[in-house]
C-alpha cells in the first residue's frame, strides 16, 4: 500500500493568514492527489482533484500543487469557513489511501 | 441532482450481521464506481474499497477484505456494505462516495452520501 503523511498534524491561524499544508506519498503518484475538507459533523468535500484541479464552487483561494511524492494544499486568505479538517488522497493504485487530515483552527 | 442517500443509523450486538445501503440518483448509476470509506469515532478517513456497478468489479483495501462484502444492484441504482458478524471495532460512520468522472477507477471521490452511524455494542 501507498503510505500518506500530512504536516502538520493541525495548525492555528488569523483570519486572513495564508496557510499551507503538506502531504507525501511513500512512492511516486504522478499528481494523483486529492484533497479533502471535512467540517464537524458532515461528510467530506472535494477540495480538488489531480493535485492542483479545483472543483467547481470552490473557492479560488484554495490551490494545490505539487507532483510524484510532495504535494501542498494552500489556502491563500484563511477565512472562518475554512475550519475543518483536510485530507489528501493518492488515487494512483488501490488501496486509495487517506492522509492522517490536518485540523485547522483559528 | 445527483446525490447519494445512505439508509439509517444501526445499533447492534457483537456477532449480528448487518447489511448498509447507499441509493444514487441524478445520474447513470452503473457507469461510476462507488467507494466506501469509515471513519471511526474521532479518527481520520479510511478507504475500505469500491464497486463498478455495471460488471460488479471490486477493489478491497488488504485492511478490510474479508471482514466486509461490497455489491451493488444496478437495478435499484443501491450499493451495499454489509458484515457476517459485527465487532465492537466496527462501530463507525460509514460513508459511500462516487468517482468524480464515468467508467474512471484512478479517480477522486466528489459525490458523497450523508453517511451511516454503526454502533455495535452489547
Amino acid at each position: 500500500d501507498i503510505q500518506m503523511t500530512q504536516s502538520p498534524s493541525s495548525l492555528s491561524a488569523s483570519v486572513g493568514d495564508r496557510v499551507t499544508i503538506t502531504c507525501r506519498a511513500s512512492q511516486s503518484i504522478s499528481t494523483y492527489l486529492n484533497w479533502y475538507q471535512q467540517k464537524p459533523g458532515k461528510a467530506p468535500d472535494l477540495l480538488m482533484s489531480a493535485a492542483f484541479s479545483l472543483q467547481s464552487g470552490v473557492p479560488s483561494r484554495f490551490s494545490g500543487s505539487g507532483s510524484g511524492t510532495d504535494f501542498t494544499l494552500t489556502i491563500g486568505s484563511l477565512q472562518p469557513e475554512d475550519v475543518a479538517t483536510y485530507y489528501c488522497q493518492q488515487s494512483y493504485s488501490t488501496p486509495f489511501t487517506f492522509g492522517p487530515g490536518t485540523k485547522v483552527v483559528i | 441532482e445527483v446525490q447519494l442517500v445512505q439508509s439509517g443509523a444501526e445499533v447492534k450486538k457483537p456477532g449480528e450481521s448487518l447489511k448498509i445501503s447507499c441509493k444514487g440518483s441524478g445520474y447513470s448509476f452503473s457507469t461510476y464506481w462507488i467507494g466506501w470509506v469509515r471513519q471511526m469515532p474521532g479518527k481520520g478517513l479510511e478507504w475500505m474499497g469500491i464497486i463498478y456497478p455495471g460488471d460488479s468489479n471490486i477493489r478491497y483495501s488488504p485492511s478490510f477484505q474479508g471482514q466486509v462484502t461490497i455489491s451493488a444492484d444496478k437495478s435499484i441504482s443501491t450499493a451495499y456494505l454489509q458484515w457476517s458478524s459485527l465487532k465492537a471495532s466496527d462501530t463507525a460512520m460509514y460513508y459511500c462516495a462516487r468517482h468524480l468522472t464515468p467508467n474512471n477507477i484512478v479517480d477522486a471521490f466528489d459525490i458523497w452520501g450523508q453517511g451511516t452511524m454503526v454502533t455495535v455494542s452489547s
